[in-house]
């Protein structure tokens, strides 16, 4: 079946540095993907929906000149976290949807990222 | 609507037991309603999902209910297993292409 896969799974990074995360779809082309954040013991929240070949829509509040995302092809998207700080890790998650299995939506594992 | 806070409602259900779990939902434009199965360290897991068409489907051993009148929604697990130990959210789709809005999570624990 389909399957979105996030790499990495797991980084540390020095405050101040920059982090990118991917998200990828493995078998399937998605023209649209969703990133979210998680912090421990909260839902899900949505960042952004990113666009292949066009600019990325952030919600409210979400920063776009510091979570910057590249949808460059119809198979990945790129997350960027610049300038991280403390308050930046958390738990990063991308979905997206397959329109030929009816928009059944997947989300990949997840991204562990942490600021020291 | 959806609530996001520090400590998820947790639910205790002896092994063997019906497990109940709701959620409410505040878009009633929303189309398409998602429950989803996360265990630590991970992403959402697909259980099952329901359009807004219907107002109950069955999987195999779950059961999603759609009241679109009070805009709830739940997920029924029949004889609730130890690896069914984790927390389970309600996810809406909106008339906005595949954007998810999800509920605030419910922790499952289920007693040996």
């Amino acid at each position: 079946g389909a399957v979105v896969s996030q790499h990495p799974s797991w980084v540390i990074c020095k405050s101040g540095t920059s982090v990118k995360i991917e998200c990828r779809s493995l078998d399937f082309q998605a023209t649209t993907m969703f990133w979210y954040r998680q912090f421990p013991k909260q839902s899900l929240m949505l960042m952004a929906t990113s666009n292949e070949g066009s600019k990325a829509t952030y919600e409210q509040g979400v920063e776009k000149d510091k979570f910057l995302i590249n949808h460059a092809s119809l198979t990945l998207s790129t997350l960027t976290v610049t300038s991280a700080h403390p308050e930046d890790s958390s738990f990063y998650i991308c979905s997206a949807s397959q329109l030929s299995s009816g928009n059944t939506i997947y989300f990949g594992e997840g991204s562990w990222l942490t600021v020291v | 609507g959806e609530s996001v806070g520090l400590h998820l409602p947790t639910l205790s259900v002896q092994e063997g037991d019906n497990s109940i779990i709701n959620c409410a939902y505040s878009n009633s434009a929303s189309d398409y309603f998602i429950w989803y199965k996360q265990e630590s360290g991970k992403g959402p897991q697909f259980i099952i999902d329901i359009r807004s068409n219907m107002d109950k489907r069955q999987g195999q051993r779950v059961t999603v209910l759609l009241n679109k009148t009070v805009k709830h929604l739940s997920l029924q697990i029949a004889a609730t297993q130890p690896g069914d130990s984790a927390v389970y959210f309600c996810a809406e789709r909106g008339n906005a292409g595949n954007m998810l809005t999800f509920g605030g999570g419910t922790r499952l624990m289920v007693k040996p």
